[in-house]
């Protein structure tokens, strides 16, 4: 099984709309979580930090339940520029982070 | 900004030569990290470096070496490459105090071609 898991997509959604990914980790002692964002042939960059109460920035969200060992995201009002792919990354352990495969998000106008 | 750049960008290299990577940051942090990334894999851990000629193997090591001389360098060698070994090679460093709590800034990556 993997350490994290994501549903790679794609997702399809029309401009405007709200989309959400889950995410499931396997560590239970994980504590640091993350979402990435990574455009097309560059560098993975990091979204935002996921926080045990879960955490707004702006249109996304971020939700934790750690007792099923999920983390999601949600995009509300989703913008052309949205457009990407979505890792989930949690701790593996004190000094290194695990990524998940990525999920793909297309808004279409 | 973090500043890390990762050289060469591109690369393409012959089956059983070596090639080196090399990953620059210029503020002195501990922790650096090489990842390969393929389609369907994600990204995945090769080695990683906590310190001066302090190194780890992660999770895809074999057929790699590393070598960290100074705190600002962590270069990555592929002894004889292989086809195998085609793949973007990111190199990402650690910014937080605390390791894990403010995840890894990246390079821009290197595409290493092994024809």
């Amino acid at each position: 099984r993997k350490e994290v898991e994501q549903d790679p997509g794609p997702f399809n959604v029309p401009e405007g709309a709200t989309v959400a990914f889950n995410c499931t980790y396997s560590n239970s002692a994980s504590q640091s979580f993350f979402w990435y964002r990574q455009d097309c042939r560059k560098e993975p960059k990091l979204l935002m930090s996921v926080y045990s109460s879960g955490n707004e920035d702006g249109r996304f969200t971020a939700q934790l339940n750690r007792a099923s060992q999920y983390i999601s995201l949600l995009i509300r009002d989703s913008k052309l520029s949205d457009s990407a792919t979505y890792l989930c990354v949690v701790n593996e352990s004190y000094e290194k982070l695990t990524f998940g495969t990525g999920t793909r998000l297309t808004i279409i106008p | 900004d973090a500043g890390i750049t990762q050289s060469p960008r591109h690369k393409v290299t012959e089956t059983g030569t070596p090639v080196t990577l090399r990953c620059h940051q210029t503020e002195n942090h501990r922790y650096m990290y090489w990842y390969r990334q393929d389609p369907g894999h994600g990204l995945r851990l090769i080695h990683y470096s906590y310190g001066v000629k302090d190194t780890d193997k992660g999770e895809v090591s074999d057929g790699y070496s590393v070598s960290r001389s100074k705190t600002e360098d962590f270069l990555l060698t592929l002894e004889s490459a292989t086809s195998s070994q085609t793949s973007v090679y990111f190199c990402a460093i650690s910014t937080g105090q605390i390791i894990t709590n403010y995840g890894y800034t990246f390079g821009s990556g290197t595409r290493l071609t092994v024809v």
